[in-house]
């Protein structure tokens, strides 16, 4: 079944404790992304990635990191969680990020950092 | 900075009833795609409208991408529970890059 993964669904956490986030996806997609969603403001885009060992910033990538050494995964940590990063986590992919193909979506990570 | 306003942000109505949710802005999008994102999931792609005009039809769902393609709609006839969600929209801007509206929220009442 295609689909894209992210672990944990949930994570509760204290300021300053390091994390990851795992996200992988199984269709070979070369586009990754890593989105917020908070109440009213929509999903904004933290990072993305093109392809492999090719990462970028989106509109609100302060206080997060990313990688992509594989095609299939594309983790996002956060190396010192701050409360103002507690929110709903979403990772996609898609076979490119320039047309109108269609985004994947994981099932989303809540993360509340206390 | 490039906005998608989406309207209403919530709507809650009976089953049986029509209703239309819009996507604005004042920019060009190359493309516009519409998905509905129910609780403890994801965000799923219903439709991408291409063409200034375009009109694609989902079953209940119709999409219409406007003539200067800065908007959309969204109409729904005979709203059944099922399709109670977060209705977002996104547009393909020149950049290639994916501009989200805020998203409405939808509740059907049995």
């Amino acid at each position: 079944e295609a689909q894209v993964t992210q672990n944990p669904r949930y994570l509760i956490t204290v300021t300053g404790k390091k994390l990851t986030v795992t996200c992988s996806q199984n269709m070979n997609h070369e586009y990754m992304s890593w989105y917020r969603q908070d109440p009213g403001l929509g999903l904004r885009q933290i990072y993305y990635s093109m392809n492999v060992e090719v990462t970028d910033k989106g509109d609100v990538p302060e206080g997060y990191k990313v990688s992509r050494k594989e095609k299939r995964n594309f983790p996002l940590i956060l190396e010192s969680p701050s409360p103002n990063q507690t929110s709903l986590y979403f990772c996609a992919s898609s076979s490119s990020g320039t047309g109108g193909e269609t985004q994947y979506f994981g099932p989303g990570t809540r993360l509340l950092v206390l | 900075t490039q906005l998608l306003e989406q309207s209403p942000q919530f709507l809650s109505i009976q089953e049986g009833e029509n209703l239309t949710v819009y996507c604005n802005s004042s920019s060009v999008f190359s493309s516009l795609q519409w998905y509905r994102q129910e609780p403890g999931e994801g965000p799923v792609l219903l439709v991408t409208v291409v063409t200034g005009g375009e009109v694609k039809k989902l079953k209940r769902l119709t999409f219409q991408f406007g003539d200067a393609r800065k908007d959309s709609s969204l109409h729904i006839t005979a709203a059944q529970p099922g399709d109670t969600g977060l209705y977002l929209c996104a547009g393909r801007n020149s950049n290639y890059q994916l501009i989200w509206g805020a998203g409405t929220k939808l509740i059907i009442k049995p």
